[in-house]
């Protein structure tokens, strides 16, 4: 399995307050992606990383920040969490070469309150 | 632009019978395309992927999918289900030169009958 951890894998929070969430990869892959899941939607890219402080928006970025000081590490920010980013977010990494797949990690299951 | 459409949000088929999850895809430049499987309360695990080559492509667990250019198709298929194989499978699409970002489908949960 690749190796990509998240963290937190679970939390509760309100409404109002800032949320972390943590990708950490160990395969020293080039692109990071953070994607948000939710039923009838699919997969979601709401930002991804081609680099250390490269990043770019997805298609559902309104309320998200991310930043990437290190290679490993890829973190996305809800800067005042609301009851509609309520979901699943998975992180996944990528060589970025033509045709490779994205490896996913295990998920966070966060819910806004 | 690319978009992935998954026929079905719900499938059920018997234990030992044929899986066949549709899938069809639109991109505007050739497309890399893959399956994934999602198994509950964990991420998505790749099954199988086409880039170049043979249209046919077989994937882990005895899937399998065709590519077919004319009907901008990538069915997944199995010609036995397994209860192992309950599980939700989504379809992703990327476009090649460049294009490091996947489209996915808004999955197809799979329910095997015993």
């Amino acid at each position: 399995d690749a190796g990509i951890t998240q963290s937190p894998r679970h939390k509760v929070t309100e409404t109002g307050t800032p949320v972390t969430l943590r990708c950490h990869q160990t395969e020293n892959h080039r692109y990071m992606y953070w994607y948000r899941q939710d039923p009838g939607h699919g997969l979601r890219l709401i930002h991804y990383s081609y680099g250390v402080k490269d990043t770019d928006k997805g298609e559902v970025s309104d309320g998200y920040s991310v930043s990437r000081s290190k290679t490993e590490d890829f973190l996305l920010t809800l800067e005042s969490a609301t009851s509609s980013q309520t979901s699943v977010y998975f992180c996944a990494i990528s060589p970025g070469l033509a045709g490779h797949e994205q490896f996913f990690g295990p998920g966070t299951r966060l819910t806004v309150l | 632009a690319q978009s992935v459409t998954q026929l079905g949000s719900h499938v059920s088929v018997s234990e030992g019978a044929l899986v066949l999850l549709r899938c069809n895809y639109s991109s505007s430049v050739p497309p890399y395309l893959f399956w994934y499987v999602q198994y509950p309360n964990q991420g998505l695990q790749l099954l199988l992927k086409y880039t170049t080559g043979a249209t046919l492509v077989k994937g882990i667990n005895g899937f399998e999918a065709e590519f077919k250019k004319s009907e901008t198709s990538f069915h997944l298929t199995k010609p036995s289900a397994h209860m192992s194989d309950a599980a939700e499978y989504f379809c992703a699409v990327n476009g090649r030169f460049g294009n490091e970002k996947l489209t996915f489908g808004t999955g197809t949960r799979l329910t095997i009958i015993p």
